[in-house]
């Protein structure tokens, strides 16, 4: 069946340094994808998203690395601040291809430690 | 930009109780509202979609039913809960683009 899973549960980094965080998807037909961020107690906040025909995308200390060939997405934090500790989601559109229905992955919690 | 308003926040209700949980939006021109649950440390599952009133699809079988009695507002129900039930529900509805999702502030619900 249809699943978009994170390679890791729970990734700690150091203040300061860089994060990486990984997703793997499984549907081919998915043709847009977005990574959310998650505080405790908070609904998911949109950080950024691509669509099939980039390989890259880039925002504010965030980007986004999208491999077609695998099937993998990853996150990239710059110099990753106590405040991006989270649980961060990624969501592709599988083949519903409208109206906000998305599929999502298992999240990663990112710790950053002092 | 869209602002989705969802009560209560948090609720402990007793197995066989019935729930009602609410979300009203504002300021959207999608008509698609969606109700997702979360299980503690877990990612999302897609409960319900509406695509307007009363017009409503279930993802998957369960316990909860869905409703959407105004175009603006999305309601989740059960005649009786669940230990199963438990978890956060969060409502969402799609930008202008239709494709990314915005969400509540979500309701954790804990059946006991």
């Amino acid at each position: 069946g249809e699943s978009v899973g994170l390679h890791l549960p729970t990734l700690s980094v150091q203040e300061g340094d860089n994060s990486i965080i990984n997703c793997a998807y499984s549907n081919s037909a998915s043709d847009y994808f977005i990574w959310y961020k998650q505080e405790s107690g908070k609904g998911p906040q949109f950080i950024i998203d691509i669509r099939s025909n980039m390989d890259k995308r880039q925002g504010q200390r965030v980007t986004v690395l999208l491999n077609k060939t695998v099937k993998h997405l990853s996150l990239q934090i710059a110099a990753t601040q106590p405040g991006d500790s989270a649980v961060y989601f990624c969501a592709e559109n599988g083949h519903y291809n409208q109206g906000g229905k998305l599929i999502f992955g298992q999240g990663t919690e990112l710790s950053v430690k002092p | 930009s869209q602002t989705i308003h969802q009560w209560p926040a948090t609720l402990v209700q007793p197995v066989g109780s019935p729930l009602s949980l609410e979300c009203t939006v504002e300021g959207t021109s999608n008509p698609n509202l969606y109700w997702y649950r979360q299980a503690a440390g877990r990612g999302l599952q897609l409960l319900f979609y509406s695509i307007g009133i009363d017009q409503i699809s279930s993802e998957v079988p369960q316990n909860l039913s869905a409703s959407r009695p105004q175009d603006r507002q999305f309601i989740l129900s059960s005649k009786k809960l669940l230990l199963s039930d438990s978890g956060f529900y969060l409502c969402a509805c799609p930008d202008s683009s239709a494709e990314k999702l915005f969400f509540g502030s979500g309701t954790q619900l804990s059946v006991l």
